[in-house]
């Protein structure tokens, strides 16, 4: 399975974007990349996922690089309500038999007011 | 439309007793995952399930087991309680491989 790395821990400024990264460089084509976060004594959230091109939707944007090999979660504008473990996993449409959704340690974003 | 249900929300059990976690979902979803989360630790997959009749191990299925005898339960029983399972322990499920997962509120499990 191909595995993704992020960073323990971030802080960021409340009211200030948020750039989150993941290194994923054993990708394979048919991979997507997925991101979820866990606010505290909750359950994990779905943020967003995509495959090749940058993604937008309420709660975040995905930018992909070019060779896919990382990605970047951007918060555009961080809220105390931010603050939670963000996973970045990898899913694979068509690995019959890989259907597991596994998560990984994540990173934990603080957010400073 | 009430998403993943899971019951009940918290319980003690002591060494050695039987019980089982219940999950729900009304999205005909035919995904369903169990986790695991210790305290100040990530989730671990225990089963999972890719619909009616078909489960499968997760990375942490020893003293666990699961049924799917419908698209809309996926109960998750533990026999022999012992205090290595006191955890929180979370239900999901989602309508394909990638698209969005949906998690229940937690069972909050102490073995004593």
């Amino acid at each position: 399975d191909a595995k993704t790395t992020q960073p323990n821990s971030m802080e960021s400024n409340e009211e200030e974007p948020v750039h989150l990264p993941c290194n994923h460089s054993t990708i394979s084509g048919t991979d997507y990349i997925h991101w979820y976060r866990q606010l505290p004594s909750q359950g994990p959230e779905y943020v967003i996922h995509g495959l090749t091109s940058n993604v937008n939707n309420r709660m975040a944007s995905l930018a992909i690089a070019e060779d896919r090999k990382s990605s970047t979660l951007i918060l555009h504008r961080a809220t105390l309500r931010d603050a939670a473990v963000y996973y970045c996993i990898l899913r694979d449409d068509f690995n019959f038999g890989n259907e597991k959704l596994t998560f990984g340690t994540g990173t934990r974003l603080t957010i400073i007011p | 439309n009430a998403g993943v249900t899971q019951t009940p929300k918290f319980r003690i059990l002591k060494i050695g007793q039987s019980m089982t976690l219940q999950c729900a979902q009304d999205m005909n979803h035919n995904y369903m995952y169990w986790y695991r989360q210790d305290p100040g630790m990530g989730l671990k997959l225990i089963y999972y399930s890719v619909g009616a009749g078909i489960t499968d191990k997760g990375e942490v299925p020893n003293g666990y087991n699961v049924s799917r005898s419908t698209t809309e339960d996926f109960p998750l029983r533990l026999e022999l309680a012992a205090p290595s399972q006191t955890s929180v322990y979370f239900c999901a499920s989602s309508y394909e491989l990638n698209t969005e997962a949906f998690f229940g509120q937690g069972t909050r499990l102490t073995v004593v």
